[in-house]
């Protein structure tokens, strides 16, 4: 089955400054990788999610990136606002494929500085 | 609000009872999927569900654990004779198609059952 490790487990940034959070899964045959964040209290929120036929995806101040070869892919927060700060987690299907089950890395919390 | 519904937010059990966990999906989904959360860790799958079908239960430990997906009313996850390890928050999310289809998947805000 699929194994997926997030890096790192906390990150502190000053406000304006970006952010990246990196993972890395095991099954090559994973088409689809979702970012959520979750605040205090709250659910996942997806925020951006991408799949295989493209390399990158952009929404305003948030970029997915994605290494297939490497099997790694990397979540970009430009110009970070405290707003930003949650925990933030990759994700990819359980079983490989497109959709379905998620398999969940353990989470980055992410501190904004004002 | 159209989103994932999720009561009781917060559900108190002292060991040996039961805990019900109700969930209902964004309108118009008919795929449901339970995880868990303990703290600090992520989410951990637990059951797929469509409509009157459990799909995958394979995250779902063997005993005291079902779920069910009625054709009428919300998903149920159901722990029965509850023990101090089933301290968690429990998601549900859905989807508007199962795997292979193009849809992601949406999540309340849980239900954070404490033992006591």
């Amino acid at each position: 089955g699929e194994n997926v490790e997030q890096h790192p487990s906390t990150l502190s940034v000053q406000e304006g400054d970006s952010a990246v959070i990196k993972c890395t899964y095991s099954d090559s045959a994973s088409n689809y990788f979702p970012w959520y964040k979750q605040e205090l209290g709250k659910g996942p929120q997806l925020i951006i999610d991408i799949r295989s036929n493209v390399g990158e995806k952009k929404d305003q101040r948030i970029a997915v990136t994605l290494n297939k070869t490497a099997k790694h892919f990397s979540l970009h927060i430009t110009e970070t606002q405290p707003e930003d700060s949650a925990v933030y987690f990759c994700a990819t299907p359980l079983y490989g494929g497109s959709q379905g089950n998620l398999i969940f890395g353990k989470g980055t919390k992410l501190s904004v500085k004002p | 609000n159209a989103g994932v519904m999720q009561n009781p937010r917060h559900l108190v059990r002292r060991r040996g009872q039961e805990a019900r966990l109700r969930c209902s999906p964004m309108k118009g989904h008919s795929h449901v999927y339970w995880y868990r959360q303990l703290p600090e860790e992520g989410l951990k799958f637990m059951v797929y569900l469509q409509k009157e079908n459990i799909i995958d239960e394979s995250g779902m430990p063997k005993e005291r654990f079902s779920a069910e997906f009625p054709k009428e009313g919300p998903s149920i996850l159901r722990i029965q004779q509850v023990v101090r390890g089933d301290s968690a928050a429990y998601f549900c999310a859905s989807s508007l198609q199962g795997p292979g289809g193009n849809q992601p998947q949406h999540f309340g805000d849980g239900t954070r059952l404490s033992i006591l």
